[in-house]
């Protein structure tokens, strides 16, 4: 079965920490991860995703890092805002085909 | 603006109901997408299409149905809902071809079933 594992399930820091989001996906075919956000009563949006031929990749304050060796990625957020504050999905595809395998899901709160 | 709209926003129904969620865009995109979230349990993909003709299920299709009416409109029903069907329910939207993945996902329908 292709699974995506995510933790923690959930997660709560202060304002100006940096939260850290981990995955882990079994199917070593998989070549796109992205990770989704979703505020309360929206759906989800992609916030940044990363393909496997790079480590690294920035968006602002957020940050995906990757090792494939390991098969896992992970999302950071630095100086985490209140705004933040969402539940954050990754997942993991095949570049052009569209379907998408997504984690449980990670609650992030970020206080004031 | 190019959208993903879904209708009802949210309905309450009886076990043994049919039920139809609709699914409609205006971005153009081929490819569309039902999920169902339950908390804990993340986002499932019920049935897909990636064109009018094309129609595949996904993870979770028992007890559900699909119809692709036209590029544009993606409906899903139940045909007999039953409790364990409560949940919010979101359609997506993906363009065709290579390198192309990001899904574009409905404002969601929250359904219970009682």
């Amino acid at each position: 079965q292709q699974q995506v594992k995510q933790s923690p399930q959930s997660l709560i820091v202060q304002k100006g920490g940096i939260p850290i989001i981990n995955c882990a996906y079994e199917n070593t075919a998989f070549d796109y991860f992205p990770w989704y956000q979703q505020f309360p009563g929206k759906g989800p949006a992609l916030l940044i995703a990363i393909r496997p031929d790079v480590s690294e990749k920035k968006e602002g304050r957020f940050t995906i890092s990757f090792n494939k060796s390991a098969k896992q990625f992970s999302l950071h957020i630095m100086d985490s805002q209140p705004g933040d504050s969402a539940t954050y999905f990754c997942a993991a595809g095949l570049e052009g085909y569209s379907t998408l395998t997504f984690g449980k899901g990670t609650m992030l709160l970020v206080s004031p | 603006d190019a959208d993903v709209t879904q209708t009802p926003r949210n309905r309450i129904t009886k076990t043994g109901k049919r039920i139809m969620l609709e699914c409609s865009q205006t971005k153009g995109h081929d490819r569309m997408y039902w999920y169902r979230q339950d908390p804990g349990l993340g986002l499932r993909l019920i049935y897909y299409s990636f064109d009018v003709k094309d129609i595949n299920k996904g993870e979770i299709s028992d007890g559900y149905s699909v119809s692709r009416q036209a590029q544009a409109k993606f409906s899903l029903s139940l045909e007999s809902a039953i409790p364990n069907q409560t949940a919010l329910y979101f359609c997506a939207t993906s363009v065709a071809g290579r390198a192309h993945n990001e899904q574009f996902f409905g404002p969601g329908t929250r359904l219970t079933v009682l």
